[in-house]
């Protein structure tokens, strides 16, 4: 069981270019997340997923899509970086009833120049 | 205003002392009331939750919700040098469709 895995782990990105990070999870959970969390910030939830097919905006989605093709993974799009979206990305997973527990992942640090 | 808010420290204290975490909260419909650990450079981790108001407590750790007040509170008893991690505090309501609201966290760090 490997729980929440994310790919990749680090990345450098300059100012314009366009990335996709994964999330997988194993754990047959309908609940995804993707979260930033900056310094003195805490964690930001940028968009998030109730099931296969849907998505949803959070609370800092302007910059950033998302799609849920499959139950078990999650993919956050960054269309045209800029320096404000470096930070670390988790991606959190929970079951339905998980109303207190979130299974979050090990994190993407992105720098973009 | 944040409808969690937690002083992000840093606090230091040396081993063994007791350390005293809190959090308030504006929200009166939270009914989850959590604690994440998160070590550098890892995702945060369920330490503990507790349902509605009281205390609850696991091993060292004890739990406190005082719903009157909406504030939290995290203790940690005989602190150890691997209790150094940052913990964020995270409230929900008692609903499917909810969204788990953290704090910013506050980084602990014990003194050998």
């Amino acid at each position: 069981n490997a729980g929440v895995t994310q790919t990749p782990k680090f990345r450098v990105l300059k100012t314009g270019q366009s990335m996709t990070l994964l999330c997988a999870q194993d754990m047959n959970h309908e609940y995804m997340y993707w979260y930033r969390q900056d310094p003195g910030m805490g964690l930001r939830l940028i968009h998030y997923s109730v099931g296969e097919g849907t998505t949803a905006k959070g609370e800092v989605p302007d910059g950033y899509n998302v799609s849920r093709l499959k139950k078990q993974n999650f993919l956050l799009g960054l269309e045209s970086a800029a320096p404000s979206q470096t930070s670390v990305y988790f991606c959190a997973s929970r079951l339905t009833s998980g109303y207190y527990e979130q299974y979050f992942g090990p994190g993407t640090r992105l720098t973009v120049t | 205003q944040k409808e969690v808010e937690q002083d992000p420290g840093p606090l230091s204290v040396p081993e063994g002392a007791i350390v005293s975490l809190n959090c308030t909260y504006s929200n009166s419909a939270f009914q989850y009331f959590m604690w994440y650990r998160q070590y550098s450079r890892k995702g945060p981790e369920l330490l503990m939750y507790t349902y509605s108001s009281g205390n609850k407590e696991d091993g060292r750790f004890t739990a406190q919700v005082d719903k009157s007040s909406k504030y939290i509170s995290l203790f940690i008893r005989d602190s150890q040098p691997s209790d150094s991690a940052t913990y964020l505090c995270a409230m929900s309501v008692y609903s499917s469709a909810s969204k788990i609201i953290f704090g910013s966290g506050t980084r602990l760090s014990i003194r050998p």
